[in-house]
């Protein structure tokens, strides 16, 4: 069974850069899509980007400017960083497989929440 | 960008149909899935591949893909269901979500 767990700081300055990082279980990293997605308290869910296994990578037009994403396979985990934070990024942050062909979310993480405030 | 439409909110009573419609243009072209999302928890995924269902998702609920609409119709709706619904593709190697719908049972 395919576990995601997402792991990284509650509570991010404003200006600062929310860090958060994936660890893989029950699955190799190939093959698929390892994504970011998140929902601000009382919004919808916001694709943030994804990579696949060999580092290619895509972003949300919206934060492309903030946005890294990076993927370690030899600990089998991805990671995401988003720099120059605001309140506005005060959101459940999941991590996320995508399966490759249908493009579909097959597994999600429990998700995290991290706040914005000084 | 791409869009999906979906109503914010759809309101059954126990026991009946709800059917809840994700829109967008060429919509049949694409591979959609629904993800089920209640309060504090993650999103579980409940339709891939705009019909098929994931082991351990109950046989209640169904999904279908026609022209330029998605539905996910849950039959025989329990109170266990009520949650916010997310219909999901793909374009243009992105993830896109539908704005959500609440599914009040009443």
């Amino acid at each position: 069974q395919v576990q995601l767990q997402e792991s990284g700081p509650g509570l991010v300055k404003p200006s600062e850069t929310l860090s958060l990082t994936c660890a893989i279980s029950g699955t190799s990293i190939s093959t698929y899509f390892w994504t970011w997605i998140r929902q601000p308290p009382g919004k919808g869910l916001e694709w943030i980007g994804h990579i696949d296994y060999s580092g290619r990578t895509n972003y949300n037009p919206s934060l492309k400017s903030r946005v890294t994403i990076s993927v370690d396979t030899s600990k089998i985990q991805f990671s995401l960083k988003l720099n120059s934070v605001t309140a506005a990024d005060t959101a459940a942050y999941y991590c996320a497989r995508v399966i490759s062909g249908s493009y579909f979310i097959a597994s999600w993480g429990q998700g995290t929440l991290v706040t914005v405030s000084s | 960008s791409y869009e999906l439409t979906q109503p914010p909110s759809v309101s059954v009573s126990p026991g009946q149909t709800a059917s809840i419609t994700c829109s967008g243009e060429r919509l049949r072209e694409k591979y959609i899935s629904w993800h089920q999302k209640k309060p504090g928890q993650s999103p579980v995924m409940v339709i891939y591949e705009d019909r098929e269902r994931p082991s351990g998702i109950p046989e209640r609920f169904s999904g279908s893909n026609s022209g330029n609409t998605a539905t996910l119709t849950i039959r025989g709706t329990q109170a266990m269901d009520e949650a916010d619904y997310y219909c999901q593709a793909w374009d243009s190697s992105a993830v896109v979500f539908g704005g959500g719908t609440k599914l009040t049972v009443l």
